[in-house]
């Protein structure tokens, strides 16, 4: 079983959209979440950390569920930069694993 | 944010040799870096972690003869791919932390092309 599983999309959503993303990981011991944004052929960049009580970073509201073992990505008003793959990414004693990315296109 | 930089950003070698790629923190003390490898259209996999002054802990089915990695100070890490075979040619990306922040920064990764 992977460490972490996305849904591969992609979404294809319209500018003004609000778009959503969810992530399942397996161990639930996992210490500390994030969520990454991944431009084609470029680095994964951080987008923001999740924390158990959810946290909002302008547009982006990100959500754990230690119980259900799942983490969540909302993006509202979407622009058309927004753009790329958002990975999944789970801290599991020092070792990061990733999802497989889900892709999100944003058409005008 | 932190710095992470990784050199070469893209290298073609013939098949059979061996290819250095470095990673470095530039502003920060990296006391782990993980490297990880990407073919098209799949997730970063991960294949080994090091920490600054230890060997490697290398995931399962990486061969550590073939990826050799050093870990030698706080601010570099490098990964030797020998003995390199077409199928090893990939994305390679390292990425660094620091005791001090949970989350992981990354260099701009390596593309490797064996021929």
């Amino acid at each position: 079983r992977k460490e972490v599983e996305q849904d591969p999309g992609p979404f294809n959503v319209p500018e003004g959209a609000t778009v959503a993303f969810n992530c399942t990981y397996s161990n639930s011991a996992s210490q500390s979440f994030f969520w990454y944004r991944q431009d084609c052929r470029k680095e994964p960049k951080l987008l923001m950390s999740v924390y158990s009580s959810g946290n909002e970073d302008g547009r982006f509201t990100a959500q754990l569920n230690r119980a259900s073992q799942y983490i969540s990505l909302l993006i509202r008003d979407s622009k058309l930069s927004d753009s790329a793959t958002y990975l999944c990414v789970v801290n599991n004693f020092n070792k990061f694993y990733f999802g497989s990315g889900t892709k999100l296109n944003v058409k005008p | 944010g932190a710095v992470v930089s990784q050199h070469p950003s893209w290298v073609i070698c013939k098949s059979g040799t061996s290819v250095k790629i470095e990673c470095r923190s530039l502003d920060f003390q990296a006391t782990t870096m993980f490297w990880y490898r990407q073919f098209p259209k799949q997730s970063l996999m991960l294949m080994a972690t090091s920490n600054e002054g230890s060997k490697a802990t290398y995931e399962q089915g990486v061969e550590k003869d073939k990826f050799l990695i050093n870990h030698a100070s706080l601010t570099l890490s490098t990964l030797t791919v020998t003995s390199a075979h077409p199928e090893d040619s990939s994305f390679y990306i390292c990425s660094a932390r620091t005791g001090g922040k949970s989350e992981a920064f990354f260099g701009q990764g390596t593309r490797l092309t064996v021929v």
